[in-house]
């Protein structure tokens, strides 16, 4: 069964600490994975896109990583700051089907304390 | 910031009544999406449409129903509603299928529906 998992469920940091959130799978064939960041009441925006031969992407404090290997995938968050603070989900997509389907994580939720 | 708009942003309704949840998105996408997101939940596809007049069901089964008669504009209506009908819903779009090659899914703000 595909699926896709997140943890922590949910993380509390002080402001300029940094953060890692991870993400497996088990979807296959993988196409491949996005992280979104979700604030509160709006709808997802996409930070970073990875596809199967690339290990790492980076965008401005985000840096996420993949292991196509073991099926996981990070997200790192340096000097986290107050608008941080947000869910952050995983989205894993497959090369089965004609729609290219999309398997969501729950999410981690981010809490920035100043 | 993406060019997708959902209508109403809140909604309180009580049980049984029509309800239409408006989407509509500027940048000429042909793709739209419907997903239905609880709180701590992941998203989960309700609806998507390849272009006008092209609809279809998602994954998770679901009372409501859409319609594309215009490429900007996707509303999702439900004829009766009922309290398990309380949740966010969330619109997107994509240029060509999201999850194939690099198609990014823009997604709308969402509407808050709760049905008492």
């Amino acid at each position: 069964k595909n699926q896709v998992e997140q943890s922590p469920q949910s993380l509390i940091i002080l402001e300029g600490k940094n953060c890692t959130l991870q993400c497996n799978y088990t979807v296959s064939p993988f196409s491949n994975l996005r992280w979104y960041k979700q604030d509160t009441g709006r709808g997802p925006v996409s930070l970073t896109i990875m596809t199967f031969s690339e290990n790492t992407k980076s965008n401005g404090r985000y840096t996420a990583t993949l292991d196509a290997d073991t099926k996981q995938s990070s997200l790192h968050i340096t000097a986290s700051q107050l608008s941080d603070s947000a869910s952050y989900i995983c989205v894993v997509s497959d090369r089965g089907s004609t729609l290219g389907r999309l398997y969501f994580g729950r999410g981690t939720q981010l809490t920035v304390w100043p | 910031e993406a060019d997708i708009y959902q209508t109403p942003r809140y909604l309180v309704i009580g049980t049984g009544k029509k309800i239409t949840l408006e989407c509509s998105q500027t940048m000429g996408h042909d793709k739209m999406y419907w997903y239905q997101q609880d709180p701590g939940m992941e998203l989960h596809l309700i609806h998507y449409s390849y272009g006008v007049n092209s609809t279809e069901k998602g994954d998770l089964s679901s009372e409501s129903t859409v319609s594309r008669i215009r490429t900007e504009h996707f509303p999702l209506t439900l004829e009766s509603a009922r309290p398990s009908h309380t949740s966010q819903y969330l619109c997107a779009s994509s240029e060509g299928l999201a999850g194939t090659d690099y198609n990014e899914q823009f997604f709308g703000p969402g509407t808050r529906l709760t049905v008492l």
